[in-house]
């Protein structure tokens, strides 16, 4: 059984671009939520997944988007990158997404972003 | 706005003895709180958790309890081990809305 996986581990993009984030959902895990974790934060909650679906979307703007594939894998979007968007971004995947799916979420190592 | 918050950045303890970490929240509307524990260049896991009807919620070596009144909950280890060493993030739940804290770097010196 592999554990949540990200890629990349690191990257650089400069401000105005755009960037796109994988994750690879623990096997039978069918919900994939997203974080962004600034240097010295907790992780903020960006949004969830749940079988392809939007299912939640915390305080962040459109420019923030997903995507959730049949094999419940998941991207996360983000257009017209700031300063502020360099982060660690955390996907966690759960075989639930009700009923405090908190607990069953499986975190993966994250992909360092740094914007210039 | 921080609606979770753990005031202290880094806790030092003896082995052997107890470690209390502790956060604080300001929304009345959260009914469930977790602990996570995060070791360098690895994601969260989730250590334990309390509803929002309990006060007290215990687990081998970690108790976490919770004042509704002063919103305010903690984290007990007894006893402290030095695996026990990591970043300690509460969190808090209402609905699909989740919030972390912004950790506490706990060392436990042998």
């Amino acid at each position: 059984e592999t554990g949540v996986t990200q890629s990349p581990t690191h990257l650089i993009k400069t401000r105005g671009q755009q960037v796109t984030l994988r994750c690879s959902s623990q096997s039978g895990h069918n919900t994939v939520s997203w974080y962004q974790q600034a240097l010295g934060q907790g992780p903020q909650f960006i949004f969830q997944y749940y079988r392809e679906e939007e299912n939640g979307r915390g305080n962040f703007p459109p420019r923030f988007s997903g995507l959730q594939f049949p094999n419940y894998s998941s991207e996360l979007n983000v257009n017209a990158l700031e300063l502020d968007d360099s982060a660690l971004y955390l996907c966690a995947s759960s075989p639930k997404r009700g009923g405090n799916f908190q607990e069953t979420q499986y975190f993966g190592p994250g992909t360092r972003l740094l914007v210039l | 706005d921080q609606q979770v918050k753990q005031n202290s950045p880094s806790l030092s303890v003896q082995e052997g003895r107890i470690s209390i970490l502790n956060c604080d929240y300001t929304n009345s509307m959260f009914d469930y709180f977790l602990w996570y524990k995060k070791y360098p260049a690895e994601g969260p896991t989730f250590l334990i958790s309390i509803s929002s009807i309990k006060d007290k919620n215990e687990d081998g070596r970690f108790t976490v309890f919770l004042n509704k009144s002063a919103k305010h909950l903690s984290l007990h280890i007894v006893p402290s081990q030095p695996g026990d060493s990591a970043v300690y993030f509460c969190a808090a739940a209402t609905g699909n809305q989740f919030y972390f804290g912004t950790g506490t770097s706990l060392t436990v010196i042998p």
